[in-house]
Parts: structure tokens; sequence; C-alpha cells
């Protein structure tokens, strides 16, 4: 296992259109993270996962994002009717428990035009 | 109020100097934990140090240090040695104990520029 893979690096697409990211942890850790990063900002938290249950949501989660992770392995992160306030980094981590480091993916880049 | 607080949006170092990269976090739980991580230009974070609450030493990595000074909150990050490519953006996160996920909340950042 090579580390947390986000798919895709880079997504460009039309104010209005749904756009969905794929994280995939490593395999041995239950708890996986989104968060979102805005340029020259740190990351912020979005929403977390244990095994397949979403445990916690942001308020930054509006309506329009909704998180998945069926049979608690790969997760999904769904925007429909993109705004371009949502054009960031998506940011996928994840961690064995509570106490231990996270670790991140790639990221996802986003530009909503 | 600000959890993480980074106050120097940029700094510059000569190469194989030494800096320091300045934290202050704001927290009532006994029981929490900091973590730096760096992140250059292609977007990962990379994990460099983790400091708990109840360490009785600061923690190093090998050119990485942090002073941590729990009366004070502040949690600064040292690199020794600094070497071109440390020239990234740093982020200071705290994970806090009680009541919490594990999610961390992170500062704005510092973005470190490495002179040769």
């Amino acid at each position: 296992d090579t580390g947390v893979s986000q798919d895709p690096r880079h997504k460009i697409t039309k104010r209005g259109q749904n756009v969905t990211f794929r994280c995939d942890p490593i395999s041995e850790h239950n708890r996986l993270y989104w968060y979102r990063q805005t340029l020259g900002q740190g990351p912020e938290f979005l929403t977390y996962f244990q095994n397949e249950a979403q445990l916690e949501k942001s308020r930054l989660l509006s309506d329009r994002f909704s998180a998945e992770r069926p049979k608690g392995s790969f997760s999904t992160l769904e925007i429909q009717r993109t705004e371009q306030g949502d054009s960031a980094m998506y940011l996928c981590a994840s961690s064995p428990d509570r106490t231990q480091g996270y670790t991140f993916g790639s990221g996802t880049r986003l530009t909503v035009v | 109020a600000q959890k993480i607080t980074q106050t120097q949006p940029g700094m510059f170092v000569q190469e194989k100097e030494a800096v320091t990269l300045d934290c202050t976090y704001d927290t009532s739980d006994p029981s929490y934990g900091l973590f730096w991580y760096k992140q250059p230009s292609s977007g990962e974070m990379i994990f460099l140090i983790y400091q708990g609450s109840y360490d009785q030493q600061n923690a190093t990595e090998g050119r990485y240090s942090l002073n941590f000074q729990k009366a004070r909150k502040s949690a600064n990050l040292v690199i020794s040695a600094s070497q071109l490519g440390d020239s990234a953006m740093y982020f200071c996160a705290m994970r806090e104990g009680r009541g919490s996920q594990g999610n961390l909340i992170f500062g704005k950042g510092t973005k470190l520029s490495v002179k040769p």
C-alpha cells in the first residue's frame, strides 16, 4: 500500500455541473477525513468517516455536498450544482485510529469556470 | 477566536541556516496534539513532526524539532541546516482531545523560501 490516493488530480468544470472525487485510503485505516483548502488558507475540515459511518459533518458541507464510504473502503465526495466558490483543493486523509497520525493524499484541485 | 495562529505569512532563510516558524494555539482541553505539515507546490500535505500535550520532551525528527512551550501555548517548528527543497508552505495543526472525532484544525500557514 503506497499511501492515500485521490482521483482526479485536477478537475475543471462549468458552473452548475456536478462533480465527484474519489479517495482510496490506506487499507488498514478505518478513519477517513475530507478537507477543503482555498487559496492562501489552511485546510478546513469537511467530514469524517469511521469505517462506513459518516460521524461528523462540518457546517461547511452544504446541502450540495454529499460524501459516502461504502463498505468502509474508498470514499467519494460529490458536489452538485457547482459554484465558483467551490473552487479549491479537496484533500483526503486517513488514520488508523484517533491517536495516530494522518496520511494525506495529493488532493483534487477543482476549478469551476 | 483562531485556534491556531501562524503570524508569519512568509519567511526567508539562507541555505544551511536554521529557521523558526511560529505557531500559537488556543484550547481549554488538557489533552491535545500538535502537528506540523509541509505542503510543496504539488499540493500534498507531508507530515513532519508531532507533539502530544503530555509529552515531557520536545519532539525531534531529523532536521525538524518542535519548541513546545505549554504555558505560552506555542509550538514553534525549528528547521536546522535549511535546504533548497525546504521551500514550501508549512502548516501548524491541532487535534483536540475530548469531544473531538480527531479532525485537525489548521493555521493559515507560513511560506518558507530558502535562498541559495
